[in-house]
């Protein structure tokens, strides 16, 4: 099972400051396979950026995912407030999904 | 509008059996790939099941043996049996759909249902 590994833990940023999130895969994930999601408290997860780089219908293009293999990137070029929340990487693999353990986002 | 509601959470003791259900509306289950992830208290993501539009299943390590995903296509709705429970199981439940062609990704989420699972 590959395992996604999800860095920082915490990501503490004042508003208008770029968030660079990112996930290391233990094992080569095909570009088509991952995915990012935003989970804000008491809400359900939402579809931010599939196929490690395209944007869900209507996400802002602040959004951005990058990356390829092993290590991808989901970046946030100016924080909002609204942006308060857990962050998880998710991949498909050998009829398995998994995701990373999340990174926290908070706006001073 | 592509819509799932969960229904069917519930305190439960441990051994016991429940059965979750997803309501769909905006598209047909069938279609689709239909999955459930679940939300432990404080806790990250994790993939439980997911049913193709062809019919196929699958399930996590975890639970399988133990749970069993199946849909309606007349009620257009998903379920999720869930035997033998244990307190791990405790856990938001949260139904999610993709069209033809994304399987790889979680698409579309509902709002969640609870189980606890506690003597």
């Amino acid at each position: 099972e590959i395992v996604l590994t999800q860095s920082p833990g915490t990501l503490s940023l004042s508003p208008g400051e770029r968030a660079t999130l990112s996930c290391r895969a233990s094992q080569s994930v095909s570009s088509t396979y991952l995915a990012w999601y935003q989970q804000k408290p008491g809400q359900a997860p939402r579809l931010l950026i599939y196929a490690a780089s395209t944007r869900a219908t209507g996400l802002p293009d602040r959004f951005s995912g990058s990356g390829s293999g092993t290590d991808f990137t989901l970046t946030i070029s100016r924080l909002e407030p609204e942006d308060c929340a857990v962050y998880y990487c998710q991949q498909y693999g050998s009829s398995s999904w998994t995701f990373g353990q999340g990174t926290k986002v908070e706006i001073k | 509008e592509v819509q799932v509601v969960e229904s069917g959470g519930d305190l439960m003791q441990p051994g016991g059996s429940l059965r979750l259900s997803c309501a769909a509306s905006g598209f047909t289950v069938s279609s689709n790939y239909m999955s459930w992830v679940r939300q432990a208290p404080g806790k990250g993501l994790e993939w439980v099941s997911l049913i193709s539009n062809g019919g196929s299943t699958y399930y996590a390590d975890s639970v399988k043996g133990r749970f069993t995903i199946s849909r309606d296509n007349s009620k257009n709705t998903l379920y999720l049996q869930m035997n033998s429970l244990r307190a791990e199981d405790t856990a938001v439940y949260y139904c999610a759909t993709s069209p033809t062609g994304a399987k790889f990704y979680f698409a579309y989420w509902g709002q969640g249902t609870l189980v606890t699972v506690s003597s």
